[in-house]
C-alpha cells in the first residue's frame, strides 16, 4: 500500500495561465475525491468520482475547473486562466467505499497563483 | 445539511497534561463523524472514526472521543499531550448511504504543546 500520491506538490503560476494537478490513487480504490483548503480553513469539497463517472461537482467548481479520472485510476484537476483566489492546497482522497466511509489523504498539492 | 463547528481555533496546553478539542455536528440523518489530523504541508491523516458500534471511540496516538447524541457532540481528548501532538485537528462529518460520502470539515484546531 503506497498511499495517496499527488504531484506536483508545489505550483507556483501566474495569473491567466492553466495548471493540472495529478492524484494517483490507493491501488483498486474506486472512489476519488478532490477537495481545496485555503489558509485557515479545513478542506471543502469539490468533486467526486466513482470509477471513470463524475457523480458529483460542488458548486465551488466554476466553470474555469475540470477533472477527470479516465480508466478509473488516475485523476487530474486542470485549473483555466487562474487568478489569486484559486491559490489553496488541492488535496485528493480515495477510499473504497463502505458504510462508514474511510477517506485516505494524499500530501496534497499547495497552489499560488501570483 | 450536515455541519460542524469547531470551538476554539487555537488550543495551548502543556506537554503531560489533558488535551480536548471541542466538536459539535449537525446532521438531519445518523451521523458519521471523524476527526483528522495535519502536520504542516502534509495532507490528513486519520485519526479515529465514529460508526455507532460504540460511543467511545479510541483511535490513533493514544486520542479518543466520546459521540454524544443528546449534546451533538464529538470532542477529542488525549490525557497526557506530547510535544509531536503539536498540528491541526479536524473533525468531519459524512452523511454516508447515498451517491457520495463527501466530508464536511470544520474549521479546524491549531493544538499547541508547551515544555
Amino acid at each position: 500500500d503506497t498511499g495517496v500520491s499527488q504531484d506536483p506538490r508545489h505550483k507556483i503560476t501566474k495569473r491567466g495561465q492553466n495548471v493540472t494537478f495529478r492524484c494517483d490513487p490507493i491501488s483498486e480504490h474506486n472512489r476519488l475525491y478532490w477537495y481545496r483548503q485555503t489558509l485557515g480553513q479545513g478542506p471543502e469539497f469539490l468533486t467526486y468520482f466513482q470509477n471513470e463517472a463524475q457523480l458529483e461537482k460542488s458548486r465551488l467548481l466554476s466553470d474555469r475547473f475540470s477533472a477527470e479520472r479516465p480508466k478509473g485510476s488516475f485523476s487530474t484537476l486542470e485549473i483555466q486562466r487562474t487568478e489569486q483566489g484559486d491559490s489553496a492546497m488541492y488535496l485528493c482522497a480515495s477510499s473504497l467505499g463502505g458504510a462508514p466511509e474511510t477517506q485516505y489523504f494524499g500530501p496534497g498539492t499547495r497552489l499560488l497563483v501570483l | 445539511a450536515q455541519s460542524v463547528t469547531q470551538l476554539g481555533s487555537h488550543v495551548s496546553v502543556s506537554e503531560g497534561a489533558l488535551v480536548l478539542l471541542r466538536c459539535n455536528y449537525s446532521s438531519s440523518v445518523p451521523p458519521y463523524l471523524f476527526w483528522y489530523v495535519q502536520y504542516p504541508n502534509q495532507g490528513l491523516q486519520l485519526l479515529l472514526k465514529y460508526t455507532s458500534a460504540a460511543t467511545l471511540v479510541k483511535g490513533i496516538n493514544g486520542f479518543e472521543a466520546e459521540f454524544k447524541k443528546s449534546e451533538t457532540s464529538f470532542h477529542l481528548t488525549k490525557p497526557s499531550a506530547h510535544m509531536s501532538d503539536a498540528a491541526e485537528y479536524f473533525c468531519a462529518v459524512s452523511a454516508g448511504g447515498g451517491a457520495t460520502n463527501k466530508l464536511i470539515f470544520g474549521t479546524g484546531t491549531l493544538l499547541a504543546v508547551q515544555p
